[in-house]
């Protein structure tokens, strides 16, 4: 089974704190994705890889980095979190090709 | 531009009920793919099937059933004989390949279904 793994389900920042979301996947995929989750809005693409050390923005990059230094790993920051970046964060990984993506259980953080 | 459309909210529906969760699709390319996604209250996201645009056969599994029409860009998602453990969100999703291979996903907003026993 693929597995997506998330370092945290819950999380709870203050604002201006520097913020890491790990993820981790066991199926050696060459993409990897991060989205967030509104109430209304659906889900948003924040940025995704296609390989190591590669990067796209997505549909709201504002605010956001991300980091892939291994295939396995693909790393959310939020340099200076705002409350307004309170969410549900969902990780995903999957092969090329237009193939389905596995997603994580989530983190939800709160930025008070 | 890519779009997917869940005109359905929220939908309530009396156990064992058959019920159509309805998707539309825009996109510029004709070689593209289609998902549908479930999100129970746990909230991971669970794949349940992809279809390529180039295959419009109906296909059941289970209690579940989808069907594609390119005449009408929609890909519909019915669940027959509903139960309860079938209350969830669910999303419908589409991509096209651009040089990376795997474009991302754009999802629609999904529908909450709620069954009641």
């Amino acid at each position: 089974d693929v597995k997506v793994t998330q370092s945290s389900r819950y999380l709870v920042k203050r604002t201006g704190e520097k913020v890491f979301l790990e993820c981790v996947q066991d199926m050696d995929h060459e993409n990897m994705f991060w989205y967030r989750q509104d109430p209304g809005l659906g889900l948003r693409l924040i940025y995704f890889s296609y390989d190591v050390k590669m990067k796209e923005k997505g549909d709201i990059p504002e605010g956001y980095s991300v980091s892939r230094e291994k295939k396995e790993r693909f790393s959310l920051i939020l340099e200076s979190a705002s409350t307004n970046q309170t969410s549900m964060y969902l990780c995903a990984s999957g092969p090329p090709r237009g193939y389905e993506q596995y997603f994580g259980p989530g983190t939800r953080l709160t930025v008070t | 531009a890519q779009k997917v459309t869940q005109a359905q909210t929220e939908i309530s529906v009396v156990e064992k009920e058959d019920v159509t969760l309805d998707c539309v699709y825009e996109t510029r390319d004709t070689t593209y793919y289609l998902f549908w996604y479930k999100q129970p209250p746990s909230g991971e996201l669970v794949f349940l099937i992809r279809r390529n645009s180039f295959d419009e056969q109906n296909e059941i599994s289970g209690r579940y059933s989808w069907n594609f029409q390119k005449s009408t860009s929609s890909f519909n998602f019915t669940i027959t004989a509903s139960q309860v453990v079938d209350s969830a969100v669910y999303f419908c999703a589409l991509s096209e390949p651009f040089f990376s291979g795997n474009t991302p996903l754009v999802f629609g907003k999904g529908t909450r279904l709620s069954v009641i026993a």
